[in-house]
């Protein structure tokens, strides 16, 4: 089975500090995105990246980095975070179809972010 | 613009009972849609996946249908179960664009 990972479950921030969001794949996926939900607005795409090294503004990028120096990860950093960041973080991952599932989104468990 | 919209917002039914939820969507060009389940606190798991080509879709006693021509999808879930108890979310591809529904909160009364 798929398996994306995320560093953490729940986590407390201070307003200002340095965040980052890890997500693991292990079925060598090019593709990767970081989602944020809140409720009532659904998921966001925040940032995707197609491969190493590469990356893409989703929707909402403001206040958010990405880095791929990796296949299997792919990190989410949130420079100087802030009260309007708190959110469920969720992370996903996609095969180009020649790995099993085809073009399917397989996502991580979510990381709750609180910034204080 | 790329639009999916789910109704209801949520839905409170009681274990055993039936429900269906609804996905209109606006994406075009159109390549797959997807029901993904998604339990509080977890990341969304996915149910189904139609393409074009398909109008009904059934995954245990979950049954997905698709009408491209109206552009409408629905999820009938039957017999519930407490562990239904989730959030539904529609998610349209196009050809290079991914657009997902707000979800259907499912609450399953014993």
């Amino acid at each position: 089975d798929v398996k994306v990972t995320q560093s953490s479950r729940y986590l407390v921030k201070r307003t200002g500090e340095k965040v980052f969001l890890e997500c693991v794949q292990d079925m060598d996926h090019e593709n990767m995105f970081w989602y944020r939900q809140d409720p009532g607005l659904g998921l966001r795409l925040i940032y995707f990246s197609y491969d190493v090294k590469m990356k893409e503004k989703g929707d909402i990028p403001e206040g958010y980095s990405v880095s791929r120096e990796k296949k299997e990860r792919f990190s989410l950093i949130l420079e100087s975070a802030s009260t309007n960041q708190t959110s469920m973080y969720l992370c996903a991952s996609r095969s180009l179809g020649r790995h099993r599932g085809g073009y399917e989104q397989y996502f991580g468990p979510g990381t709750r972010l609180t910034v204080t | 613009k790329n639009q999916v919209e789910q109704s209801p917002q949520s839905l409170i039914i009681l274990e055993g009972k039936n429900c269906t939820l609804q996905c209109n969507y606006t994406v075009s060009p159109f390549s797959n849609l997807r029901w993904y389940k998604q339990d509080t606190g977890r990341g969304p798991v996915s149910l189904t996946i139609m393409t074009f080509s398909e109008n009904t879709k059934s995954n245990g006693r979950y049954t997905a249908t698709l009408d491209a021509d109206t552009k409408q999808s629905s999820l009938h879930i039957t017999a519930s179960q407490l562990s239904d108890s989730a959030s539904y979310i529609c998610v349209v591809r196009g050809y290079s664009t991914l657009t997902f529904g707000k979800g259907t909160m499912l609450l399953v009364s014993p």
